[in-house]
C-alpha cells in the first residue's frame, strides 16, 4: 500500500515557468511534510518543509501548499530554472519518525 | 561540519558474498536512519537508531541484514549473503529531535549514499 502518492512521473517547463509537483498521502497521523531534491548519483537534500498546522510555506523560488482536508500537498517552483532539472520527492513524517517517500518526479527544465 | 559521510560510495560484489557499509552522521546528531532506494523509486525506510538504542526496523530488513551505532556516533548496516536483489543505493540519514521540539520540524540531512552491485 503507498502511502504517499506523487504525480506526475515526469515534467518538463520552459525556463521561466512555473513547476507544480502533487502529493497526497492518506495517514492523517503524518506530522510533517518535507520535500526532497536528489540529482543523478548523489543523496537527496531538503527543499523545503512544512508542518500540518500551515496552509503554505514560502522560501524564495519553493512553495508548498497544504490542504488538511483534502490530504494532499504540492510544490511550486517559480521561475524555473535548467538548473532545477533534478528528481523531487515528496515525504511524509511518521510519528516514531521515519520518511514515508512519493516515487518521485523528475523535472525537466529546457533553457 | 561535514555533513553525513558514507562509505564505500561503491560497492561491487558477488552474489553470496557479505558487504559492509558505514555512515558517519552530522555530529550531535542523536538520530541515525538507513533507507534503501532502487533505481526510479524513493528511498524506503529500512531502520532507525536513537543513540546507540535501534528502535524500529522495517519488514524490509531480513535476517540477512544488521545494522549498529554501538557508541552512539557512527553506524554500520551489514548485508549477509547478498542476492541480486539487494543491489540498490543505501542512504543514511541523520537528524536531532531540537528543530522538532522547537516547532519548526525535524530536517533529516542525507548522505551520498552507497551504490551496491551484486552480480
Amino acid at each position: 500500500q503507498q502511502q504517499v502518492k506523487q504525480s506526475p512521473q515526469s515534467l518538463i517547463v520552459q525556463k521561466g515557468g512555473i513547476s507544480i509537483i502533487n502529493c497526497a498521502y492518506e495517514n492523517t497521523a503524518f506530522d510533517y511534510f518535507p520535500w526532497y531534491q536528489q540529482f543523478p548519483g548523489k543523496g537527496p537534500a531538503l527543499l523545503i518543509a512544512i508542518r500540518p498546522d500551515v496552509s503554505e510555506k514560502k522560501e524564495g523560488r519553493f512553495t508548498i501548499s497544504f490542504n488538511k482536508s483534502a490530504k494532499q500537498f504540492s510544490l511550486h517552483i517559480m521561475d524555473s530554472q535548467p538548473g532545477d532539472s533534478a528528481t523531487y520527492f515528496c515525504a511524509a513524517r511518521r510519528s516514531q519518525g521515519n520518511l514515508i517517500f512519493g516515487k518521485g518526479t523528475k523535472l525537466s527544465v529546457k533553457p | 561540519d561535514t555533513g553525513v559521510s558514507q562509505d564505500p560510495r561503491h560497492k561491487i560484489t558477488k552474489r553470496g558474498q557479505n558487504v559492509t557499509f558505514r555512515c558517519d552522521p552530522i555530529s550531535e546528531h542523536n538520530r541515525l536512519y538507513w533507507y534503501r532506494q532502487t533505481l526510479g523509486q524513493g528511498p524506503e525506510f529500512l531502520t532507525y537508531f536513537q543513540n546507540e538504542a535501534q528502535l524500529e526496523k522495517s519488514r524490509l530488513l531480513s535476517d540477512r541484514f544488521s545494522a549498529e551505532r554501538p557508541k552512539g556516533s557512527f553506524s554500520t548496516l551489514e548485508i549477509q549473503r547478498t542476492e541480486q536483489g539487494d543491489s540498490a543505493m543505501y542512504l543514511c540519514a541523520s537528524s536531532t529531535e531540537v528543530g522538532w521540539l522547537a516547532g519548526v520540524g525535524e530536517t533529516q540531512y542525507f548522505g551520498p549514499g552507497t551504490r551496491l552491485l551484486v552480480l
